[in-house]
């Protein structure tokens, strides 16, 4: 398998632009998770989804952002418009059926708002 | 809200040595994982256990559940494992991980 895919690995982008992460979970695994890592504050949870449904997005910081799954193998995380601040590495990260718990991490996007 | 706290922060050793990493929860938690984060960026997710020992090669992670306590040990420590190790668990009930800080561990050739 190929593991977590996401893209792009790398986006430079200016303030107020609109910003959307790609992520495609490993096949048959029905959890998908969106991961922010910053030196400030490590890696935080922001939404995680089951079966595509988004189970607890308490970890979403504002209204700028957003993340969708249209359907199990591919969701996007979509920052508008985006700051300064959301500069971070961003990863997705998949899982099976539950009573697996093992997650996949996908290699991340290192995002930098100017 | 779990409190994950990790400790060394980070930690410097010779090749050869074994390693020890440590983990403290406040809250009882449904299981606790040891993530492994290479230099390049990559995340690995090396053990996930809810009680007793796991070993997978030179890594053994152990938790006391009562004392609310996980370790990670490293034998025969080499260079190629200097990365930063993280700490995470998930509660009963939820299952979004709440991560420690990590420990960066650097060995020396």
């Amino acid at each position: 398998d190929a593991g977590v895919i996401q893209s792009p690995r790398h986006e430079v982008t200016e303030m107020g632009q609109e910003v959307t992460l790609r992520c495609k979970p490993i096949s048959g695994h029905n959890s998908l998770f969106w991961y922010r890592q910053t030196m400030m504050r490590g890696l935080e949870l922001l939404i995680y989804f089951n079966n595509n449904v988004p189970i607890d997005d308490s970890g979403m910081p504002e209204d700028r952002f957003s993340a969708k799954m249209p359907n199990a193998s591919f969701s996007t995380l979509k920052i508008q418009p985006s700051e300064p601040r959301d500069s971070a590495v961003y990863f997705c990260a998949s899982r099976g059926l539950k009573g697996s718990e093992t997650q996949y991490f996908g290699p991340g996007t290192r995002l930098l708002v100017l | 809200k779990n409190e994950v706290e990790q400790s060394p922060q980070n930690l410097t050793a010779q090749e050869g040595e074994f390693i020890t990493i440590n983990c403290s929860y406040s809250v009882g938690i449904s299981a606790l994982h040891w993530l492994q984060q290479h230099p390049g960026g990559g995340i690995v997710s090396l053990f996930m256990l809810s009680s007793g020992k796991k070993k997978h090669g030179r890594l053994i992670a152990t938790i006391n559940i009562q004392e609310k306590h996980s370790s990670l040990h490293i034998t025969a420590s080499h260079p190629r494992d200097s990365a930063v190790y993280i700490c995470a668990v998930t509660n009963f009930g939820n299952e979004k991980l709440t991560f420690g800080t990590g420990t960066r561990l650097t060995i020396i050739p």
